[in-house]
């Protein structure tokens, strides 16, 4: 079964903090994503990667920036943390398309941003 | 830019009774339409897809129509159990560079009462 690991369940950060959420996937999958979770927003998406050292923003990247030097890992950053980056952080990789564009998601991290 | 909407954004039903949740895209070009569900503290799951070059799909107690030429699509679970309480969401598959994403819609939460 396709495992996607987040680094930490619950973070706590201060305003202006330099922030590294990591997620790790064990499928060899090529695509990785960011959303961000919400109440009444949905999931939306920040950043994604289709393979190593590239990305491609999402619908909301503004102060946020990613990196892919493994295929398996694809990590957040939050260059000067604020308040309004406080929300859950759900990473997910795509397995192969051809019939199947199945997202596996991570368990999450909730980020609070003080 | 692409986008999903999603209504309604809560529905309480009795148990046994029928739920329909409705989306609309906006990019004609998207061909790939799956649906998660999302139980309290765990991660969203893929439940049902669809794809554009069929009407109606269905597994079970639930199924998906899609009318492209509307640009919508629904969830329909019929006979529903409490254990269907949940949060679900609509995605639309968009393709963007070397890759499709997922753009999701802003989640439903069913409650089903006993």
């Amino acid at each position: 079964d396709v495992k996607v690991t987040q680094s930490s369940r619950y973070l706590v950060k201060r305003t202006g903090e330099k922030v590294f959420l990591e997620c790790v996937q064990d499928m060899d999958h090529e695509n990785m994503f960011w959303y961000r979770q919400d109440p009444g927003l949905g999931l939306r998406l920040i950043y994604f990667s289709y393979d190593v050292k590239m990305k491609e923003k999402g619908d909301i990247p503004e102060g946020y920036s990613v990196s892919r030097e493994k295929k398996e890992r694809f990590s957040l950053i939050l260059e000067s943390a604020s308040t309004n980056q406080t929300s859950m952080y759900l990473c997910a990789s795509l397995a192969p398309s051809g019939g199947n564009e199945k997202l596996f998601f991570g368990s999450g991290t909730q980020l609070s941003v003080l | 830019g692409e986008n999903v909407e999603q209504h309604p954004s809560t529905l309480s039903v009795q148990e046994g009774d029928s739920a329909v949740i409705k989306c609309t895209y906006s990019d004609s070009a998207s061909n790939y339409f799956p649906w998660y569900k999302q139980e309290l503290g765990k991660r969203p799951q893929l439940i049902i897809d669809i794809r554009s070059n069929v009407g109606e799909k269905k597994d079970q107690r639930i199924a998906v129509t899609l009318n492209k030429t509307a640009k919508h699509f629904s969830l329909h679970i019929t006979e529903t159990q409490p254990e269907d309480s949940a949060v679900y969401f609509c995605a639309a598959s968009f393709i963007s560079g070397n890759t499709g994403k997922l753009i999701f819609g802003q989640g439903t939460t069913l409650q089903v009462k006993p």
